[in-house]
């Protein structure tokens, strides 16, 4: 069974990072699927923030690509989220999940969520 | 960026009711979409995959159809454990996008 933990700060001020880290168990990062951030503010939908294959190939949600940096360890089985500059609008609960397997798909695997407060 | 809509935005409905969700794109996307089931405090998961294919250990009674740019979920008899709010999601392109969600509610 393919299981993915979020980790990192759920407090971070604005105007700096937030930092995130995905731990993958019962799949081998670098055996392949894309792996993606989605995020969902309070009482809100869904946003795809972006996906990385384990090649290290990316695709971002356009609105915020500028911000975003999306990487992965292979060697941890772990990918991680980097988004700058941040403000009140990005508290939200960020997932990573498991995308598909041949382009940026869908996901059939998520983590169970970890709120990230903006706050100063 | 491609749109999704989803109407209703709430439904109440019986145990037993047949219930049917649209979900409705802003230009054709195939059949490039997804649905997802997500309950409070939890995860999205996934149900439907490619418009119409059932991801394993989803309930028969969950089926989507449609292509282009009008899709349906329906759950043929609505169970109490479906009271969730549910999500349909495009990947036409490499933009992803979620339609606004429609919460179910067991009358």
């Amino acid at each position: 069974q393919v299981l993915l933990q979020e980790s990192g700060p759920g407090l971070v001020k604005p105007s700096e990072t937030l930092s995130l880290t995905c731990s993958v168990s019962g799949y081998s990062i670098s055996s392949g699927y894309y792996w993606g951030w989605i995020r969902q503010s309070p009482g809100k939908g869904l946003e795809w923030i972006g996906s990385i294959y384990q090649s290290g190939s990316t695709f971002y949600n356009p609105s915020l690509k500028s911000r975003v940096i999306i990487s992965v360890d292979t060697s941890k089985n772990q990918f991680s989220l980097r988004l700058n500059s941040v403000i009140a609008a990005d508290t939200a609960v960020y997932y990573c999940a498991r995308d598909y397997d041949a382009s940026v798909a869908y996901f059939d695997y998520w983590g169970q969520g970890t709120l990230v407060t903006v706050s100063s | 960026d491609i749109q999704m809509t989803q109407s209703p935005s709430t439904l109440s409905a019986s145990v037993g009711d047949r219930v049917t969700i649209t979900c409705r794109a802003s230009q054709s996307i195939s059949s490039w979409l997804a649905w997802y089931q997500q309950k409070p405090g939890k995860a999205p998961k996934l149900l439907i995959y490619k418009a119409s294919s059932l991801e394993g250990g989803v309930p028969s009674r969950f089926s989507g159809s449609g292509s282009g740019t009008e899709f349906t979920l329906t759950i043929s008899s609505l169970q109490p454990d479906d009271s969730a709010t549910y999500y349909c999601q495009q990947y036409n392109t490499y933009m992803l996008t979620f339609g606004g969600g429609t919460k179910v509610e067991i009358k």
